[in-house]
């Protein structure tokens, strides 16, 4: 089975400053990663993914995330935000075989700050 | 396209009355998931289908919840008797096979149980 940590809950930032949002993930077979971002009274929406190749993986909006495999990691960073990056993001992982169905963490709530 | 559309957005019943929440997945989306999101907690899935057969179905509580999928597209979930605990919002998903898109979300129902 897998299972996802996200250690932070909430992280305030100030405009145009870099975050990073931790995301750790635990399972015995090899997995896929994914980012989603959740804005007030919406479905979630993918910020991007990891299935193979490059670790370095680039999404939508500016962010990108770097999977680290002997971390067991895949924090998500932005060099830059706004304040319309305000959102809670989650990470989610799935094995690469069987019904393929997402894990998530308990989500870290961003907060932008002018 | 056309995204996943989730119907009502929002629901106030009394405990121990019934419910039922529909989805519409994108067309084509042979992969259907409902998930279950508690406030301030990652989405936790309930059920999985794949066309019109349960796939993942484990964390369901099957003696109040049930779900289906008629003819491989709509879906209904139902909850009979509701519970204060089942307050929630519910997400429905759509993916193609393995999911390795990414599943696209619904704006959810957002369900209060008094």
């Amino acid at each position: 089975a897998q299972s996802v940590t996200q250690l932070d809950s909430q992280v305030p930032v100030f405009e145009e400053a870099p975050v990073e949002l931790r995301c750790n993930y635990s399972s015995s077979v090899s997995v896929y990663l994914f980012w989603y971002v959740q804005y007030p009274n919406q479905g979630l929406q993918l910020l991007l993914k990891y299935l193979s190749g490059s670790t370095l993986v680039k999404g939508i909006n500016g962010f990108e995330a770097e999977f680290n495999k002997s971390q067991t990691s895949f924090h998500l960073r932005k060099p830059s935000v706004h304040i319309s990056d305000t959102a809670e993001y989650f990470c989610a992982v799935s094995a690469t075989s069987g019904t393929y169905k997402y894990i998530f963490g308990t989500g870290t709530r961003l907060k932008v700050l002018a | 396209e056309a995204g996943v559309a989730q119907s009502p957005r929002y629901k106030i019943i009394e405990k121990r009355q019934s419910v039922a929440f529909w989805c519409n997945p994108i067309s084509g989306h042979a992969t259907l998931y409902w998930y279950q999101q508690i406030l301030g907690q990652g989405p936790k899935l309930l059920i999985q289908f794949q066309n019109n057969g349960v796939v993942d179905d484990s964390q369901l509580p099957k003696d109040r919840f049930s779900a289906e999928r008629l003819k491989g597209v709509d879906s209904t979930l139902k909850i009979q008797p509701a519970k204060l605990e089942d307050s929630a919002v519910y997400l429905c998903a759509s993916s193609s096979v393995g999911g390795l898109g990414g599943y696209t979300f619904g704006s959810g129902t957002r369900l209060t149980v008094v």
